[in-house]
């Protein structure tokens, strides 16, 4: 089993719409998660922390299940702008950060 | 700009060279990072260096490769004798004493 796993997608939705990501990590012990967003050719920027069970920021809403071993992201209200690729993200012993392949996120008109 | 820098942007190389690419990070940050990024991946590890030690290298870190980071400010990464599969986008990243990372906006290498 892969240490971060996504759907690379992609996604492509209305404009408007509800979209939602999931990612399974296997490291039961990682206390910490993160999703990173990145846009074409362009470094990734960190979008959202998830330290206990989940957290909400305007649109954006992380949950966290350790049960499962999996963290969503949900976006509300997609805007164009939305479009990009979103990285799970698993720090991994010593700070090292183990990323999800990504998933794509195509918004539309 | 208070972000990570990265220099050069883009590096077009022929295999068999030498490059050195450098990362000025967060002024206030005292962990660095370097990441490899190929098409279609997330970044990779690559290594790690808190102060100006270096405490963590990535299997993926060949010989060829060398990170250094002199005076705990800025880091350059080395890549000797390129090969075409060293083709990739080269990340640096900094954070405090969080697992937030910070990234910069990566050299693109190209090796031809």
């Amino acid at each position: 089993r892969k240490e971060v796993e996504q759907d690379p997608g992609p996604f492509n939705v209305p404009e408007g719409a509800t979209v939602a990501f999931n990612c399974t990590y296997s490291n039961s012990a990682s206390q910490s998660f993160f999703w990173y967003r990145q846009d074409c050719r362009k470094e990734p920027k960190l979008l959202m922390s998830v330290y206990s069970s989940g957290n909400e920021d305007g649109r954006f809403t992380a949950q966290l299940n350790r049960a499962s071993q999996y963290i969503s992201l949900l976006i509300r209200d997609s805007k164009l702008s939305d479009s990009a690729t979103y990285l799970c993200v698993v720090p991994r012993g010593g700070n090292k950060l183990t990323f999800g392949t990504g998933t794509q996120l195509k918004v539309e008109l | 700009d208070t972000g990570v820098s990265q220099d050069p942007r883009h590096k077009i190389t022929k295999r068999g060279q030498n490059v050195t690419f450098r990362c000025d990070p967060i002024s206030e940050h005292n962990r660095l990072y370097w990441y490899r990024q190929t098409l279609g991946q997330g970044p990779e590890f690559l290594t790690y260096f808190q102060n100006e030690a270096q405490l963590e290298k990535s299997r993926l870190l060949s010989d060829r490769f060398s990170a250094e980071r002199p005076k705990g400010s800025f880091s350059t990464l080395e890549i000797q004798r390129t090969e075409q599969g060293d083709s990739a986008m080269y990340l640096c990243a900094s954070s405090s004493s969080s697992y937030e990372q910070y990234f910069g906006p990566g050299t693109r290498l190209t090796v031809t």
